[in-house]
């Protein structure tokens, strides 16, 4: 089945830094999603995002579904965007479900 | 109903007991999904609805399994005889039928002693 690597898997960063979490994936996808895992254990939406480029706030995605990768952009960071970024993809060919990366760990310190 | 909502929120059984979860899913939303996800990994599929038809299965779920959406509404998933491998977060995800964005829950978080 389809592979899905999420890099870094932790960092550590300062209030106000920005940073660069990447997904790649091995076959072609239909979508694409990123999200957010609160302390709580919900995952929250951040971009449904099978192509292309979208901005919301202070985080944008970009995914090149040619090259089979998806890059979530976190400027001037907070220490409420600490938790787990995860990147999930649904396959081409049928299946409906997601396959989510094992997710980056991402601590803002103030 | 702004979200999917799941019940409840967390459980704690013996093992070889059964439990029940339940899924409500966003009211326009005709697909419905399963995940289960342990610390420090990403969630695995367990099974997909679209409306009250369960259309996929994964190996993960085991015959102590069942999951139903018996009026293509809200779900129920059932894990029979527990095990301690059973303990997980459990959540569940609903799309619409065009543009299959998943939404999910909270998620039950399931402790088998």
């Amino acid at each position: 089945g389809i592979q899905v690597e999420q890099s870094p898997p932790d960092l550590i960063l300062q209030e106000g830094a920005n940073s660069t979490l990447r997904c790649n994936f091995s076959d072609s996808v239909n979508n694409l999603q990123w999200f957010h895992q609160n302390p709580w254990g919900q995952l929250i939406n951040l971009f449904y995002i099978p192509s292309g480029t979208k901005q919301n706030g202070r985080l944008s995605a970009t995914t090149v579904a040619t090259e089979r990768y998806s890059l979530l952009y976190i400027s001037s960071s907070q220490t409420t965007d600490s938790g787990v970024y995860f990147c999930a993809v649904e396959p081409q060919g049928g299946s409906e479900k997601l396959v989510f990366g094992k997710g980056t760990k991402l601590t803002v310190n103030p | 109903d702004t979200g999917v909502s799941q019940n409840p929120r967390h459980k704690i059984t013996k093992r070889g007991q059964n439990v029940t979860f339940r899924c409500d899913p966003i009211s326009e939303h005709n697909r419905l999904y399963w995940y289960r996800q342990t610390l420090g990994q990403g969630p695995e599929f367990l099974t997909y609805f679209q409306n009250e038809a369960q259309l996929e299965k994964s190996r993960l779920l085991s015959d102590r399994f069942s999951a139903e959406r018996p009026k293509g509404s809200f779900s129920t998933l059932e894990i029979q005889r527990t095990e301690q491998g059973d303990s997980a977060m459990y959540l569940c995800a609903s799309s619409p039928l065009r543009v299959s964005e998943a939404f999910f829950g909270q998620g039950t978080r399931l402790t088998v002693v």
